[in-house]
Formats: C-alpha cells, sequence, structure tokens
C-alpha cells in the first residue's frame, strides 16, 4: 500500500540553524500539508499546498517557515532560524482530492 | 475556529465490548468529519471520514455518526481487541482546500 516517507525520522539543532524537513507524499495526491505536534499536545496545522502554491496557512506559519516542491516528488519545510519552540513532531500529509489526508511517520525536531 | 472537544479520560475497555468515543464542537458545521487513530510517536492514520450530509459511516469494526443538530460525531469499535489500544483522534474540515483541525484525542485501553 503506498504511504507518506518522511526523511530524518529525528533532528537536533542549534537554535538559530536553519532545517529542512522532507517529504514524499503519495504519487497521485494533489494535495499536501505540513502539521506538527509539540508533545502532549494537540496535532495543529500549519500550511496546504496545492498546484504549486500555498492554499492556506495558520498563524504558526510565519516568515520562518517555507514550503517547496522542488520536483514531482519531494515537498519539503524549511525553517530558516529555528527557536526553541520549533520542537515539536512535524507530520507531512497528503491526499488525492483534499479529504481524508494520509499522514508520514514523522520527523521529530529537538531544537538545543 | 472551532473549539473541539473530545473526553481527556482515557477509556478503560474490556475486550469484546464496544467502545464509544465522543467529540463535540462548536460553531458552524463542518464539512467533514475524519476520525485517526495515534499511537505513541506515530502518525496519525486514517480510518473514516464522514461528510456533513452523512448520518453514519461503517468500516469494518468501526462505526461514525455525525449528528449536525447536537454537533457531535459518535466514534465506536465493536468487539474491541487489545491491538485497538491507541488514542483516537477527531478532526474538522471546513472546506474543500482540506485543512484540518484536531481535537485532543482519547485514549483507549481495552485490555484483554
Amino acid at each position: 500500500e503506498p504511504e507518506v516517507t518522511q526523511t530524518p525520522s529525528h533532528q537536533v539543532t542549534q537554535m538559530g540553524q536553519e532545517v529542512i524537513l522532507r517529504c514524499v507524499p503519495i504519487s497521485n495526491h494533489l494535495y499536501f500539508y505540513w502539521y506538527r505536534q509539540i508533545l502532549g499536545q494537540k496535532v495543529e496545522f500549519l500550511v496546504s499546498f496545492y498546484n504549486n502554491e500555498i492554499s492556506e496557512k495558520s498563524e504558526i506559519f510565519d516568515d520562518q517557515f517555507s514550503v517547496e516542491r522542488p520536483d514531482g516528488s519531494n515537498f519539503t519545510l524549511k525553517i530558516r532560524s529555528t527557536k526553541l519552540e520549533d520542537s515539536a513532531m512535524y507530520f507531512c500529509a497528503s491526499s488525492e482530492l483534499g479529504g481524508d489526508q494520509f499522514f508520514g511517520p514523522g520527523t521529530r525536531l529537538t531544537v538545543l | 475556529s472551532q473549539k473541539i472537544e473530545q473526553n481527556s479520560e482515557a477509556l478503560n475497555i474490556q475486550e469484546g465490548k464496544t467502545a464509544t468515543l465522543t467529540c463535540n464542537y462548536t460553531n458552524y458545521s463542518p464539512a467533514y468529519l475524519q476520525w485517526y487513530r495515534q499511537d505513541p510517536g506515530r502518525g496519525p492514520v486514517f480510518l473514516l471520514l464522514i461528510r456533513e450530509n452523512e448520518k453514519e459511516k461503517r468500516k469494518e469494526r468501526l462505526k461514525v455518526t455525525f449528528d449536525t443538530t447536537l454537533k457531535q460525531s459518535l466514534f465506536h469499535i465493536t468487539a474491541s481487541q487489545p491491538a485497538d489500544s491507541a488514542t483516537y483522534l477527531c478532526a474538522l474540515a471546513t472546506d474543500s482546500w482540506g485543512k484540518l483541525q484536531f481535537g485532543a484525542g482519547t485514549q483507549v485501553v481495552v485490555t484483554p
């Protein structure tokens, strides 16, 4: 069964450094998303992406965040200058038609 | 935005019984509502989607109901098994772009 994959599974970085989290969505899906989950808290929406542009973003997704689909398969989330409060699990998700979303296993980001 | 409420207390249930989880929301009715399963340290796994014009959906031992008058969805696991032990998340989408807003989840513990 096709699945969403994410790399790395765990990223440790120093505050102020840039990180890029990578995702390979399911191949025939058209909608892509990033969510995050701070330890012990709810899953929170960050951004949705369709037709090579952002369709919606949350207030969390400020100028420090960006997304890109550099080729036909990868979908990346970049955090330009990480802060301690960016430490969380980051989940990529994809959807064929904007309905049921399939999530990846997540990248645990630890900012020191 | 929506306020989504799920029972914060863990549901402890004996194997073979039916587990029933509640998801209540405020404000406007979502275009659709989804239920996900999440295991510790893993990404949410899609289970069922129900649209605002649907009353009930079933998939194997799972059943979801949706009452837009009560602003409530019920999620049932029949003939529960220890392998069903996990946290179950309710998520609402208000438009076709599919941005999901999640509840905090209810932990289910099924004992043999």
